[in-house]
């Protein structure tokens, strides 16, 4: 059975430039959140889904964005990306979010320049 | 992470036993989890605190004091390929039970 799969795995953009990056949860998981994991920092948290509705959101500001489609797969988009913005983008899924293993993904290294 | 702290670092001998300490906030606590995460790789789950006690499974353990805001996540027989940061995380009602992450511990097992 696949476990979360991300895409791309590395990206490199230029500042004020627009990025898109997708998560495939584990079947039969309902929830994905998101988050950013600075080099030598935990992981912080920007989003999280359940059945295709925002369940919380973290400290970023408004140039993130997410959302879950309807086979429970998810996109966050970042806008006017900044330096600040480069980092490890994970995604974790589980079954309901709250209080279940959280199974992460490998993430997507984003690097702006 | 809100609130949450965690040793930077730790060494400890190869065999030996390690302890690595967390405190988080217990106003809207919810629950704890351990994480592990080498380097370059996503984390892994390790385990999960709700009640008070200790939960023993295999070489690891963790323990949470809800009442202190303590956890404890304990390592026994050390192996070289306990070498990782080890994630502290707590959720919170007031933040959709999502995971609040401390910095990390990094663990460096020596030979």
């Amino acid at each position: 059975d696949a476990g979360v799969t991300q895409s791309p795995t590395h990206l490199i953009k230029t500042r004020g430039q627009h990025v898109t990056l997708r998560c495939s949860p584990i079947s039969g998981h309902k929830s994905v959140s998101w988050y950013q994991q600075v080099l030598g920092q935990g992981p912080q948290f920007i989003f999280q889904y359940y059945e295709k509705e925002e369940r919380g959101r973290g400290n970023f500001p408004d140039r993130f964005s997410a959302r879950q489609f309807p086979n429970y797969s998810s996109e966050l988009n970042v806008n006017a990306l900044l330096l600040g913005d480069s980092a490890l983008y994970l995604c974790a899924s589980s079954l309901w979010g709250a209080n279940s293993e959280a199974f992460f993904g490998q993430g997507t290294r984003l690097t702006v320049v | 992470g809100q609130n949450i702290d965690q040793p930077t670092e730790m060494t400890a001998t190869e065999g030996a036993i390690v302890q690595i300490n967390c405190t988080y906030q217990t106003s809207g606590f919810n629950g704890l989890f351990w994480y592990q995460q080498h380097a370059g790789e996503a984390p892994t789950f390790l385990s999960y605190n709700v009640l008070d006690g200790l939960e023993e499974k295999g070489r690891f353990s963790s323990f949470l004091s809800r009442s202190k805001g303590y956890s404890y996540l304990l390592l026994k027989e050390l192996q070289m390929k306990d070498s990782a940061s080890y994630l502290c995380a707590d959720t919170r009602r007031d933040s959709g039970y999502a995971l609040n992450f401390g910095k990390g511990t990094s663990l460096l097992v020596t030979p």
